[in-house]
């Protein structure tokens, strides 16, 4: 099915542990986003990219790390997991077009124990 | 920097109209983005205002003003699956700069 997905859904991991969130588009858009959302600060931007090979920072990128080999992969990797990245990642992706709609992913709740 | 405002939580009757109000003070603004978020799920798309006034889409609509960086989002003839967040989205060179969200709750 043509879309927007991520993997996995669910994860709990242990401090200090690397984890990595993956997500994948069908619809060869340009840009990809990543957000983590958390009780009373909304959607917060990571990472995002423009096109393969291009990421710039977001908001809140300390900690994470991201890659863009392919238009349609865009995968997040915390590489020494912290109890204060326990939080709700969503992927999203949007055409080129200054107006086109970011798409979201359904999401993957994170556990950091 | 970003900074848009809306409120925490509105409650509605099942029928009724409801307005959620985004206040935005953002830099290099293109737009204004409204989204829909029921609990446990993806946001979704609900409206795009780039000019001043009002966009209709059946029984919701949603205005702008740039210059008073102003939004709301109106939702009529409420129904119980309306129950959801709304989120309040900037945009800004291809970004989006979201509010905390409006959780508005529709009661029988």
């Amino acid at each position: 099915d043509a879309g927007i997905t991520q993997s996995p859904r669910y994860k709990i991991t242990e401090t200090g542990r690397q984890v990595t969130l993956m997500c994948h588009q069908t619809w060869s858009h340009s840009y990809m986003f990543w957000y983590r959302q958390d009780l009373g600060h909304g959607l917060r931007l990571i990472y995002y990219s423009a096109a393969a090979d291009i990421t710039d920072k977001g908001e809140v990128p300390d900690g994470y790390v991201v890659s863009r080999s392919k238009t349609e992969n865009f995968p997040l990797t915390l590489e020494s997991a912290t109890r204060s990245q326990t939080s709700v990642y969503f992927c999203a992706s949007k055409g080129a077009g200054g107006a086109d709609t970011q798409y979201f992913g359904p999401g993957t709740r994170l556990t950091v124990l | 920097g970003q900074n848009i405002d809306q409120p925490t939580e509105m409650t509605a009757t099942e029928g009724a109209i409801v307005q959620i109000n985004c206040t935005y003070q953002t830099s290099g603004f293109n737009g204004l983005f409204w989204y829909q978020q029921h609990a446990g799920e993806a946001p979704t798309f609900l409206s795009y205002n780039v000019l001043d006034g009002l966009e209709e889409k059946g029984r919701f609509s949603s205005f702008l003003s740039r210059s008073k960086g102003y939004s709301y989002l109106l939702l009529k003839e409420l129904q119980m699956k309306d129950s959801a967040s709304y989120l309040c989205a900037s945009s800004n060179d291809y970004k989006l700069s979201f509010g905390a969200g409006t959780t508005v709750t529709v009661r029988a």
